[in-house]
Parts: C-alpha cells; structure tokens; sequence
C-alpha cells in the first residue's frame, strides 16, 4: 500500500523565518519517485521537485532545499528565508511503478506573514 | 513552455445543463488527467488518457464524460451534476503516462465549478 503523510495541516511563519514541512512515505516497492508541489490561492498546482528512490543526494534549489532520508521514509522540504509570495499548500506525492496513481498527502498550508 | 491551459476558469451550470471543460497543453505529453479538488482536499483522480486512449477510469459517475480529440486537447463532458460536484477541476499531463510515474505532471489552473 502506498501512503503519504502531512502531518502539519497549517503552519505560519514570520517572513524571513525558515521553515521545514514534513513528509513522510509509506511503499513496498524499492523503486519510488516522490514529488512536490505548490497550490497558491489561485489554484494551479506547481511541480517543484521530482525525486528518485535510488538517489538520496539533497537538493538546493535558491532558498528551497529537500532532505531525502531512506532510513526514516521522509522527503522534507525547507524554505530559508520565507516570503510572503510562500503562502501557499504545500503538497507531497508518491508515485511507484505500475501504481495508477499519484498518492498526494493532505498538504500543508502555510502562511507567511509579513 | 511547460504550461497547461485549461477553460474557462469559473463555471456556475444549474443540474439539468450541459457543459464542458477544456484542457490544452502543447509540450507533446502523451498523458493527460482529471482531477478533482474538494477544498482543503488533495486532488483525486478523476480519468487518465494515455496516447490519446482511455486507460482509467476512477469509477467516476457517467455524468462526467471525458474525450480526448488529440494529443493536445482535453475535455471533460458535464451532464446532470449534482451539487456534491462542486469542485476545483484539474487537468495536469505529463509526458509518460502514470505507469511510468517517474515523470511529473504539470498541472493547469483548473476551472472552478459550481453545480446549483
């Protein structure tokens, strides 16, 4: 079975302030991409990051940052000095092969104030 | 260009209408989806085209009848809604289908529906 959890359904920050939303994964199969995606107020979903099950290298992105941990099934995701433009859900998926489907958490909101 | 377009961006149809939503991308993706989106819900998935062919079909009712005329186009077909229906719809492609999920989706803004 595959699963996908959000824990933190709403999170707000100072602008400026880092913050670390939390994903963590469920799968048996041993080949898995997980990905990111932003949906801000106006509804489109923006693909951030795709991510590979057989590679575990951190990736930096400008002030987005993604730490990948096999051992404890988490695809963090970091914004180092947020800003309001931010304020966004933020939404972790799985996807396996053969599966049908991508397997989205809940999402997390977040809002930066300013 | 990794956009996706989808028309028109609100809708408010009564039950007994007839409608439709389109969705374009012109990247050459050879898959495409619905979705649907409740609020403060994750998308669900609606329908997948995979070549221009229907390979799933969520077990969505028959009042929502999809048809894909080309690689680049998608409409979504809307008849005897219910207001339960109401709900951000998504079109995202991508350019392998689902069953090889490597490959991200690209999602459109989605038409925000309103059955009354």
């Amino acid at each position: 079975a595959q699963k996908v959890t959000q824990a933190q359904t709403e999170i707000s920050v100072v602008e400026k302030e880092d913050v670390t939303l939390d994903c963590v994964y469920e799968t048996r199969d041993t080949t898995y991409y997980l990905f990111w995606y932003k949906q801000p107020p106006s509804g489109e979903l923006v693909f951030l990051i795709r991510r590979n099950s057989f590679d575990e290298q951190n990736e930096i992105s400008g002030r987005y940052s993604w730490n990948f941990q096999k051992s404890t099934s988490s695809f963090n995701f970091t914004i180092t000095a947020s800003q309001v433009v931010d304020s966004a859900v933020y939404f972790c998926a799985l996807g396996a092969t053969g599966a049908n489907n991508l397997f989205f958490g809940t999402g997390t909101r977040l809002t930066v104030i300013p | 260009d990794t956009e996706v377009t989808q028309t028109p961006k609100h809708l408010v149809m009564g039950m007994t209408n007839k409608k439709s939503l389109k969705c374009e991308q012109h990247m050459g993706h050879r898959a495409m989806y619905w979705y649907k989106q409740k609020a403060k819900k994750p998308p669900e998935l609606m329908f997948v085209y995979s070549y221009e062919k229907l390979s799933i079909n969520e077990s969505v009712p028959s009042r929502f009848s999809p048809e894909c005329p080309n690689s680049s186009l998608l409409n979504l077909h809307l008849h005897a809604l219910q207001p339960e229906d109401s709900a951000l719809y998504l079109c995202a492609s991508s350019q392998e289908p689902l069953s090889a999920p490597s490959y991200e989706q690209y999602f459109g803004p989605g038409t925000r529906l309103t059955v009354t």
